[in-house]
């Protein structure tokens, strides 16, 4: 079975102070890695999406990146704005277009 | 703007009632869908769609049906609300086959008592 895998399932920052957050996937074949935000009270907001290992993409403070087993969204000098959950999804090893999801990590950035 | 919108926002219902929440996108995609969203489950997929007259279950249907009459319109039934069913709500689109980016709505928060 497909399976996405995010931590820490929680973190705080104080602002300024970099960190990672990890999203592991067990899909063979990887069709495409996702990442999402989504504030309290709001859908998901797509961020990136990363095809291969190696591939890098930035956003601002974020960056994302992928390797064969995981991938990374480091954030540098974050912002108390950058507090959101963060979603990572894979697509199945098979089907069409649907999406599997990590529980996410809940990231508060204190001033 | 394209963009996709929920309604309603909020929503209390009674157990056994039926309800059905609407999804409308005017981004022109093919494909739909629909996930509810709990606490230490993360998002969910309920039902999808690759078109019109096409509909397809997800991980937990059970207790939820779909239709697709059009391109914009993908409304998700709760043929008896449970409490079990009370949730956050969200409907997504995409476009072109294969692995692609999904875009949110705002999402409906059902409250079944």
């Amino acid at each position: 079975e497909d399976q996405v895998t995010q931590s820490p399932e929680a973190l705080r920052l104080q602002e300024g102070e970099s960190s990672s957050l990890n999203c592991s996937y067990t899909v063979s074949g990887l069709r495409g890695l996702f990442w999402y935000r989504q504030d309290p009270g709001k859908g998901p907001e797509f961020l990136f999406t990363l095809y291969s290992a190696g591939e890098e993409k930035e956003k601002e403070r974020l960056k994302a990146t992928l390797t064969k087993k995981e991938s990374f969204l480091h954030i540098t000098a974050p912002k108390p704005e950058d507090s959101a959950t963060y979603l990572c999804a894979v697509p199945p090893n098979s089907g069409y277009s649907t999406l599997t999801f990590g529980k996410g990590t809940m990231l508060l950035v204190s001033p | 703007d394209a963009e996709i919108t929920q309604s309603p926002r909020h929503k209390i219902t009674e157990t056994g009632r039926q309800v059905t929440l609407a999804c409308h996108q005017t981004w022109n995609h093919n494909n739909m869908f629909w996930y509810r969203q709990d606490l230490g489950h993360g998002l969910r997929l309920i039902h999808y769609s690759y078109g019109v007259q096409d509909t397809n279950k997800g991980e937990v249907s059970d207790g939820y049906s779909v239709s697709r009459s059009n391109t914009e319109d993908l409304p998700l039934t709760l043929e008896s609300a449970a409490s079990s069913q009370t949730s956050v709500y969200f409907c997504a689109s995409s476009d072109l086959a294969g692995a692609n980016t999904q875009y949110f709505g705002p999402g409906t928060r059902l409250t079944v008592l």
